[in-house]
């Protein structure tokens, strides 16, 4: 299948700081991707949608302003967590996928905000 | 809103012995289902769909049922091995434009050697 990666695996940073987390598909056009978020023992929960050149779609209850997506080419999109906060402590998810076909999940980026 | 959700938080099985985890869903729209294991620490990993227009799929060792009569669906493994040990969820990807896939609450699957 094809393959999507996430950068960084895991990261730890003060509260009040940003992080990046970077979403790439290797090999493939992502024309969509999505982001997750997932506290411990509960399910995934889309944030947002981007698609290749345009503003994201946001979920219901996530805010724009914090959580800044950015998807500037076909095999790149950003996750950036603005000042970050304790209760931003999740595991974050992308997905990727050209089209209709399936989506492929990057391995996830564990942050946790001190 | 439209939800899909498990009813098992957890199942236990021996090891060799066939898995089932069921799944309910309340979009009578959807059309098109996924179910995903997650191993810990680790992205959902894809292991069989199906659509709405089919009631049954198989994979290898993996059966998926679909009853859209009762809006329900299932996850059978055959001949449950310890490296099947993971959290499982079934999804609904939604129709539009986009294929927003909405994951249900998700079944641990424990497997006793």
């Amino acid at each position: 299948g094809a393959v999507v990666s996430q950068h960084p695996s895991w990261v730890i940073c003060k509260s009040g700081t940003s992080v990046k987390i970077e979403c790439r598909s290797l090999d493939f056009q992502a024309t969509t991707m999505f982001w997750y978020r997932q506290f411990p023992k509960q399910s995934l929960m889309l944030m947002a949608t981007s698609n290749e050149g345009s503003k994201a779609t946001y979920e219901q209850g996530v805010e724009k302003d914090k959580f800044l997506i950015n998807h500037a080419s076909l095999t790149l999109s950003t996750l950036t967590v603005t000042s970050a906060h304790p209760e931003d402590s999740s595991f974050y998810i992308c997905s990727a996928q050209y089209g209709n076909t399936e989506a492929f999940f990057g391995q996830g980026t564990r942050l946790t905000v001190v | 809103g439209e939800s899909v959700g498990l009813h098992l938080p957890t199942l236990s099985v021996q090891e060799g012995d066939n898995s089932i985890i069921n799944c309910a869903y309340s979009n009578s729209a959807s059309d098109y289902f996924i179910w995903y294991k997650q191993e810990s620490g680790k992205g959902p990993q894809f292991i069989i769909d199906i659509r709405s227009n089919m009631d049954k799929r198989q994979g290898q060792r993996v059966t998926v049922l679909l009853n859209k009569t009762v809006k329900h669906l299932s996850l059978q493994i055959a001949a449950t091995q310890p490296g099947d040990s993971a959290v499982y969820f079934c999804a609904e990807n939604g129709s539009g434009g986009y294929q927003k896939v909405t994951f249900g609450i998700g079944t641990k699957l424990q497997v006793i050697p």
